[in-house]
């Protein structure tokens, strides 16, 4: 089983739809981040946690939300989704500030 | 603004050549690492270079590392059409309770 799922993997969607992207790792990490891709921007942070009580915004934090449910868990939303939301999400969690980031493998999100 | 810059943008080679790869930072760092991003898919971990490290090998990968320019670079030796993919450099703040950021990397297409 993979060390780090994201759900959905694809999601099609409405402009003000409300969305919620979610990460469950079983590596026992603490840190776990949110991050969005766009063709040729390469990876833009938009939360991080280090731990179940720290939730710290990134670069790109507005319009979005996060929840760090426990250790494990941490969801990502949308809370009325917009067309340049439209992007490739990926979650990713690590040991340490500077250690290695394990990545899930993406959802990629199309608001119409 | 990102803290990371690959050089070139895209790169394209023939199967057997070397690919070289360079990353510019702006701070100062504990590590630098490099990661591979398959079409559409999770990064993936390659190599990660402390600061006080000049030179790191992986295999057929080679990183080095200068503070004092603030560069890094990414040798792919003997390349293969399996390592057509996007490289990433992130870079880490030395300073306390920040996130990893990444470039917007360098795409590598190999062909046989």
């Amino acid at each position: 089983d993979a060390d780090v799922t994201q759900t959905p993997r694809n999601r099609i969607t409405k402009t003000g739809k409300r969305i919620m992207l979610e990460c469950s790792q079983t590596k026992g990490h603490d840190r776990m981040y949110w991050y969005r891709q766009d063709p040729g921007l390469g990876l833009r942070l938009i939360y991080y946690s280090f731990d179940v009580k720290d939730i710290n915004k990134g670069e790109i934090s507005d319009g979005y939300s996060v929840s760090r449910q426990a250790q494990a868990k941490f969801s990502l939303s949308l809370e009325s989704a917009i067309p340049n939301q439209t992007a490739l999400y990926f979650c990713a969690t690590s040991d340490g500030t500077a250690d290695t980031q394990y990545f899930g493998p993406g959802t990629r999100l199309t608001v119409l | 603004s990102q803290q990371g810059e690959e050089d070139p943008q895209a790169l394209s080679i023939q199967e057997g050549e070397n690919a070289t790869m360079n990353c510019s930072y702006k701070t100062s760092i504990n590590n630098l690492q490099w990661y591979r991003q398959n079409s559409g898919r999770g990064l993936v971990h390659l190599i990660l270079i402390r600061s006080n490290e000049r030179e790191k090998h992986s295999g057929r990968l080679r990183v080095t590392l200068d503070t004092s320019k603030k560069s890094s670079s990414l040798l792919i030796t003997a390349s293969r059409a399996a390592d057509t993919a996007s490289y990433f450099c992130a870079t880490d703040k030395s300073e306390a309770g920040t996130a990893l950021i990444f470039g917007k990397g360098t795409t590598l297409s190999v062909s046989s």
